[in-house]
């Protein structure tokens, strides 16, 4: 199975900045990597899919980057409602694993 | 507007069976592939099982084969996850999710239902 990590596992940051997440796979998955936001007592919502296709309605503030094994996530200017947990997934193969999530909260 | 809800879960003893449904709404059922996520209380979220559009293909994580067995009637326009033989570890809020605009098995997935709870304890 196709092991993902992400780092940092949380992050603190204020409105405003710019924030990095980062997302390896155990072996190349093309473009096969989606990001979800998770806000708590919510289910997951797409943000990117194909490593970098901003999901529609999705503010252009996120983008995503990569391929093969190494992918992002950017935000580019924090705002209050970014405050959440993001999961990295990729769908090449099954099963289709999620990575461990990356909490960003409020400095 | 897609609409998913799903509905089944509820507290079970261990080594017993529930069977979860999901309810589509808002868009052509048949045309897409449909998967079981899960997430255990505070923890990450884990993927369970997915469906191909006409049900002709099947996934399923280690943890669950042989245990857990996902179907759809497309008549009905619902999808729905049997669990047997469950256990604690088995505890967590499970979602359905839609598949994105290829509709295949592999592809991301583009929307979620709120989830229902299932709780194994005796």
């Amino acid at each position: 199975a196709i092991q993902l990590t992400q780092s940092p596992s949380s992050l603190s940051a204020s409105v405003g900045d710019r924030v990095t997440i980062t997302c390896r796979a155990s072996q190349g998955i093309s473009s096969a990597l989606a990001w979800y936001q998770q806000i708590p007592g919510k289910a997951p919502k797409l943000l990117i899919y194909d490593a970098s296709i901003l999901e529609s309605g999705v503010p252009s503030r996120f983008s995503g980057s990569g391929s093969g094994t190494d992918f992002t996530l950017s935000i580019s200017s924090l705002q209050p409602e970014d405050f959440a947990t993001y999961y990295c997934q990729q769908f090449n193969s099954s099963p289709f694993t999620f990575g461990p999530g990356t909490k960003v909260d409020i400095k | 507007e897609v609409q998913l809800v799903e509905s089944g879960g509820g507290l079970v003893q261990p080594g017993r069976s529930l069977r979860l449904s999901c309810a589509a709404s808002g868009f052509t059922f048949d045309d897409y592939a449909m998967h079981w996520v899960r997430q255990a209380p505070g923890k990450g979220l884990e993927w369970v099982s997915g469906i191909s559009f006409n049900g002709g293909r099947t996934a399923y994580v280690d943890s669950v084969k042989g245990r857990f067995t996902i179907s759809r009637d497309n008549a009905k326009n619902s999808l729905y996850l049997q669990m047997d033989s469950l256990s604690a570890e088995d505890t967590a809020l499970y979602y359905c999710a839609k598949v994105g605009p290829r509709g295949g098995i592999e592809d991301c997935f583009d929307f979620w239902g709120p989830g229902t709870l299932v709780t194994v304890s005796s």
